[in-house]
């Protein structure tokens, strides 16, 4: 159980152009979904919080305006990355969690490699 | 603000070995810790999760520890085996629900 999706799993695009990431929580009902951003070697850095039905809360330092975000149902979050740039090629994950779910972990897609050219 | 520090950054072992992976964090609020093994290029795999309220978990080859009050968190595996090589993250989970992560170990285990 809880498992999380993401789709593509890697996309290549040119600059300038806008690329939409998808998260599917499939057999659980995930009331907060998180984005996070990795580069090479680093651990993961959170960009967001977004509650189903709600706005989107960003970290300190991530344009709202440039990674759109949207939770529009209790299994579908969508990050996009507007007029993207190759400074924002990085490896993209969401995760999702549940109150109710046992231990209140949560639960990780497998990431979105996306590169800028 | 919370910090988490893993030591060391990389270890690489002959087989069979025990592997030790420690864990720090700086503000011992916290809700929950949780081990991740992250292979190259792909997602996390959460290995063991601890509430604040617990000292250990275990899962086959695997356990944690979690000394909240001095910031402390071990993960030992035992019995290393090649198939045990990857990234090793430790997070925190803070009142407000979010992970912050340490930077991670990366473990070789040699045949």
């Amino acid at each position: 159980g809880a498992v999380v999706s993401q789709h593509p799993s890697w996309v290549i695009c040119k600059s300038g152009t806008s690329v939409k990431i998808e998260c599917r929580s499939l057999d659980f009902q995930a009331t907060t979904m998180f984005w996070y951003r990795q580069f090479p070697k680093q651990s993961l850095m959170l960009m967001a919080t977004s509650n189903e039905g709600s706005k989107a809360t960003y970290e300190q330092g991530v344009e709202k305006d440039k990674f759109l975000i949207n939770h529009a149902s209790l299994t579908l979050s969508t990050l996009t990355v507007t007029s993207a740039h190759p400074e924002d090629s990085s490896f993209y994950i969401c995760s999702a969690g549940n109150e109710g779910l046992a231990g209140e972990g949560q639960y990780f897609g497998p990431g979105t490699r996306l590169t800028v050219t | 603000k919370q910090e988490v520090t893993q030591i060391p950054a990389a270890l690489s072992v002959p087989e069979g070995e025990n592997l030790v992976l420690n864990c720090s964090f700086t503000d011992s609020a916290i809700y929950n810790l949780q081990w991740f093994r992250q292979d190259p290029g792909k997602g996390l795999t959460s290995l063991l999760l601890i509430q604040s309220s617990q000292r250990e978990q275990t899962s086959g080859r695997l356990n944690a520890s979690l000394d909240k009050s001095s910031g402390r968190s071990t993960l030992y595996i035992a019995a290393s085996q090649p198939g045990d090589s990857a990234t090793y993250l430790c997070a925190v989970k803070d009142s407000w629900g979010k992970l912050q992560f340490g930077a991670g170990t990366q473990v070789v285990v040699t045949p």
